[in-house]
């Protein structure tokens, strides 16, 4: 079990640019959760994925943001336009279907800084 | 979604037992309770989750009131490394054809004295 791992785990950008965050799920996982972390906050639910099929996206997910896991492995999360508003800490999230499904396993994260 | 209310700091002493308390007085019959925890610069970590009875396992006992509209998160001797933001999540049973969409709150801030 190697954890679930992002990359990059920091992203400095201009605002206007376009980013991209990749989450690598751990291998046997069905589920996969995009979250949204900022200062002093927990954690908001952007988006879910079953497989290679988006189930639900958050209202917080404007339509700057998609979210794609093409063969239902990895994960993309892309933002367009980058705003200042949009810096924060994007967390990953996986879990089984099975007698661990409550348990959600999180990336360490990709920070980004919208300057 | 359902709300729990916790306190937003806690403190303790480090082998001593710490007792985290969450309210969930709009809790509905098929909500779990789970704890996660988020040490400093790290993603969330999965504590325990319940639903009637307690529960106990390597890292914490998870003590359910009986009428479910509280819960206590116990870390029977506190460590350094159990200092933490500890969030009290109600959420469907992931188990089941409902997936595990986590609502966080603000959490309990555990700073643990040596």
């Amino acid at each position: 079990d190697t954890g679930v791992s992002q990359d990059p785990r920091h992203k400095i950008t201009k605002r206007g640019q376009n980013v991209t965050f990749r989450c690598d799920p751990i291998s046997e996982h069905n589920r996969l959760y995009w979250y949204r972390q900022t200062l002093g906050q927990g954690p908001e639910f952007l988006t879910y994925f079953q497989n290679e099929a988006q189930l639900e996206k958050s209202r917080l997910l404007s339509d700057r943001f998609s979210a794609e896991r093409p063969k239902g492995s990895f994960s993309t999360l892309e933002i367009q336009r980058t705003e200042q508003g949009d810096s924060a800490m994007y967390l990953c999230a996986s879990s089984s279907i099975g007698t661990r499904a409550h348990e959600q396993f999180f990336g360490p994260g990709t920070r980004l800084t919208v300057l | 979604d359902a709300k729990t209310t916790q306190p937003n700091s806690m403190e303790s002493n480090e082998e001593e037992p710490v007792h985290l308390p969450c309210n969930h007085s709009t809790i509905s019959g098929t909500d779990y309770i789970h704890w996660y925890r988020q040490l400093p610069s790290q993603g969330p970590e999965y504590v325990i989750h319940g639903l009637t009875s307690n529960v106990n396992n390597r890292m914490a006992s998870l003590a359910i009131a009986e009428d479910r509209k509280s819960s206590t998160l116990i870390l029977h001797r506190a460590t350094l490394r159990d200092a933490a933001v500890y969030y009290c999540i109600l959420g469907p049973n992931a188990g089941g054809t409902s997936y595990g969409k986590l609502t966080f709150g603000q959490g309990t801030i555990l700073t643990v004295h040596p």
